[in-house]
């Protein structure tokens, strides 16, 4: 099993462009999450979702989109993309409510805005 | 006030030394309780869960106290391997399996 992937692993992109991020997960998880780390402030949460179709904002989501179309997958789109959103960007995913809460990552991309 | 608060480091310890790193959360409904490791440039990953009676693994030392709102990690026999950030991480409940993460402790083992 491959866990939780990320693609891309790095990217730059000029102020104003867009750009999705995939999170893939092959265990069968129902809960993922896209976190942003940033140098002083740990990670904090951009949005996440519960199942399939469902996605709801977290800490931070101003300026960033998602989907969650197939359970596997969670994307996270920035439609025009500003300097502020220069980041580490982790995803992860986490079994449904009833075990250990538990969050399993991805490796994570390392965005970078111009 | 953050909702967890840990001191940044960093902790600078010779190997074979013990360290302890603590952790306070200000949501007192808060239900489950880890550290998290990251390597520098890496994901973090689960080192254990926190419970109230306190947890070993192996030269690993977990302790909750829910009255002081305070968490614990020690690390005994500090190995240079051990070097990395350690995250405190904390449930506050609900059915999200959200976690609130501190903004980590650097450890560095010097040889």
């Amino acid at each position: 099993n491959a866990g939780v992937t990320q693609t891309p692993k790095f990217r730059v992109l000029k102020t104003g462009q867009s750009m999705t991020l995939l999170c893939a997960q092959d265990m069968n998880h129902e809960y993922m999450y896209w976190y942003r780390q940033d140098p002083g402030m740990g990670l904090r949460l951009i949005h996440y979702s519960v199942g399939e179709g469902t996605t709801a904002k977290g800490e931070v989501p101003d300026g960033y989109n998602v989907s969650r179309l197939k359970k596997q997958n969670f994307l996270l789109g920035l439609e025009s993309a500003a300097p502020s959103q220069t980041s580490v960007y982790f995803c992860a995913s986490s079994p449904e409510r009833g075990g250990p809460p538990e969050q399993f990552f991805g490796p994570g991309t390392r965005l970078t805005v111009l | 006030r953050k909702e967890v608060e840990q001191d940044p480091g960093p902790f600078n310890v010779p190997e074979g030394a013990t360290v302890a790193f603590n952790c306070t959360y200000s949501n007192s409904a808060s239900q489950s309780f880890f550290w998290y490791r990251q390597d520098c440039r890496k994901e973090p990953k689960l080192l254990m869960s926190v419970y109230s009676s306190g947890n070993e693994d192996g030269r690993f030392t977990a302790q909750l106290n829910r009255a002081s709102q305070y968490i614990s990690l020690l690390i005994r026999d500090s190995k240079l391997s051990d070097s990395a950030t350690y995250l405190c991480v904390v449930n506050p409940g609900g059915a999200t399996n959200k976690l609130i993460f501190g903004t980590g402790t650097l450890l560095a083992v010097q040889p």
